[in-house]
């Protein structure tokens, strides 16, 4: 059973029109993350939550927005999407600290494209 | 955070050991080294974590020399299966800040 949930698993957006993308965990871990990757590059960490506590890169862009309404969801909004934010985003969980198997768990990913 | 230095891609045949070694030179006391593995169009699947020394699962080994500034994830007889790209990751897991920072990873390419 899926225990990272990303919704949809494929988005198409216009240029500049808000989009959110949605992530649940059935796993109750701590920590949530969000990630964007490009064709042929690794994971970029946007932005993490430990509980209620949002943690952003100070590279992530401000159009790069997130929200954690309890435990099981996390939701990615992108205020104007622009042609280079198409991309896989990621999301993530991982058990707090001072727990055993801190591993990261991740979901399959929603494909954006931007048109 | 700790920077990480992977080759950028590995090849080899159906039923060789591989080993892909990443360097973190200036990784901290209490960073622990973790490798994931990433398939096309899927997130990254974790495989391995360590702190020093030598540390097995059911998939593949991971070994730490006593400075701990490199790491070698070792593939036991690989598969075509086995063809993906390869992550080392170097972060503490003891604060509330738990930013997991991938490197750029190394491809690997499993040939029949």
């Amino acid at each position: 059973d899926a225990m990272v949930i990303q919704n949809p698993r494929y988005q198409v957006t216009q240029f500049g029109k808000p989009v959110t993308l949605s992530c649940s965990q059935t796993l109750n871990h701590n920590v949530m993350y969000w990630y964007q990757q490009k064709s042929s590059q690794a994971p970029k960490l946007l932005f993490h939550y430990y509980d209620k506590d949002f943690n952003n890169e100070a590279d992530t862009p401000d159009n790069f927005q997130s929200r954690r309404p309890n435990t099981s969801f996390c939701f990615l909004d992108i205020r104007s999407p622009g042609l280079g934010d198409a991309a896989m985003y990621l999301c993530a969980t991982s058990r707090g600290v001072g727990q055993q198997n801190t591993e990261a768990f991740f979901g399959q990913g929603t494909r954006l494209t931007v048109v | 955070l700790a920077k990480t230095t992977q080759p950028i891609s590995m090849d080899s045949y159906e039923g060789q050991e591989v080993n892909i070694t990443c360097s973190h030179n200036n990784i901290a006391t209490n960073d622990y080294i973790t490798w994931y593995q990433q398939f096309p169009s899927q997130g990254p699947r974790f495989i391995i974590q360590g702190y020093k020394t030598k540390v097995t699962n059911e998939v593949a080994s991971l070994f730490i020399p006593a400075d701990r500034k490199s790491s070698t994830l070792s593939l036991p007889r690989v598969s075509l299966s086995d063809t993906a790209v390869y992550y080392c990751l170097v972060g503490r897991l003891d604060t509330g800040r738990r930013a997991l920072t991938f490197g750029s990873g190394t491809r690997l390419q499993v040939q029949p």
